[in-house]
């Protein structure tokens, strides 16, 4: 089955620091990966994704992805911190599947705390 | 405005009220969601559209009925709703094949009284 795993609840770190917030997926074939950002009482707001390509990819407000297929990772990162980058963030994969091949399987999110 | 409208942006009904959430996009997408987000649990996925027609549903108790007239619009009509389902309610639209993704609306929040 497919599935994508957040293991951190909530992330701390202090402003101008790097950040990363750690994700891992589990499908058959190629994934199509996705990173979103959610906002006190808002909807999820895309930030990058990765299909095939390249395997560091660059996304809105200065965040970044490494897809790596060994480790079946794709950890989002930032060289420097934001106290405004303090969010829910999601990371998700597109279930492949002829019968339900336009779902994503969200992780259950990583709090990301960055402190003055 | 991410292209996904939704109204209201606040809700408080009672438990014997009858309501209904919606959910609008223009950006030419064939498939819709409605998700439900309560605090500290995942992402629940309740109902998936694609052109139109209902093609999940998540054991979602039949208090929720969700309504897709065209590829634009998505309803989800309420009654006898239950205090624990106090949520934030997602619509989310996307091309069938996924490829770009999801687009989220900003959400109703939700309040069972």
């Amino acid at each position: 089955a497919q599935s994508v795993a957040q293991p951190e609840d909530q992330v701390n770190v202090a402003e101008g620091n790097p950040l990363t917030v750690k994700c891992t997926y589990s499908v058959s074939g190629n994934p199509y990966l996705f990173w979103y950002v959610q906002y006190p009482n808002r909807g999820l707001q895309f930030l990058l994704k990765y299909i095939t390509g390249d395997n560091l990819v660059k996304g809105s407000y200065g965040f970044e992805a490494e897809f790596n297929k060994s480790q079946t990772s794709f950890h989002l990162k930032k060289p420097s911190a934001l106290v405004s980058d303090s969010a829910l963030y999601f990371c998700a994969v597109r279930d492949l599947r002829m019968d339900s091949s336009y779902k994503l399987i969200f992780g259950s999110g990583t709090r990301l705390l960055v402190r003055p | 405005e991410t292209g996904v409208t939704q109204t209201p942006r606040h809700l408080v009904m009672g438990m014997t009220n009858k309501k209904s959430l919606k959910c609008e996009q223009h950006l030419g997408h064939n498939a819709m969601y409605w998700y439900k987000q309560s605090a500290k649990k995942p992402l629940e996925l309740m109902f998936v559209y694609s052109l139109e027609e209902r093609v999940e549903n998540n054991s979602v108790p039949s208090r929720f009925s969700p309504e897709c007239p065209n590829s634009s619009h998505l309803f989800l009509h309420l009654h006898t709703l239950q205090p624990e389902d106090s949520a934030l309610y997602l619509c989310a639209s996307s091309q069938e094949t996924g490829y770009y993704g999801y687009t989220f609306g900003s959400g109703t929040r939700l309040t069972v009284v």
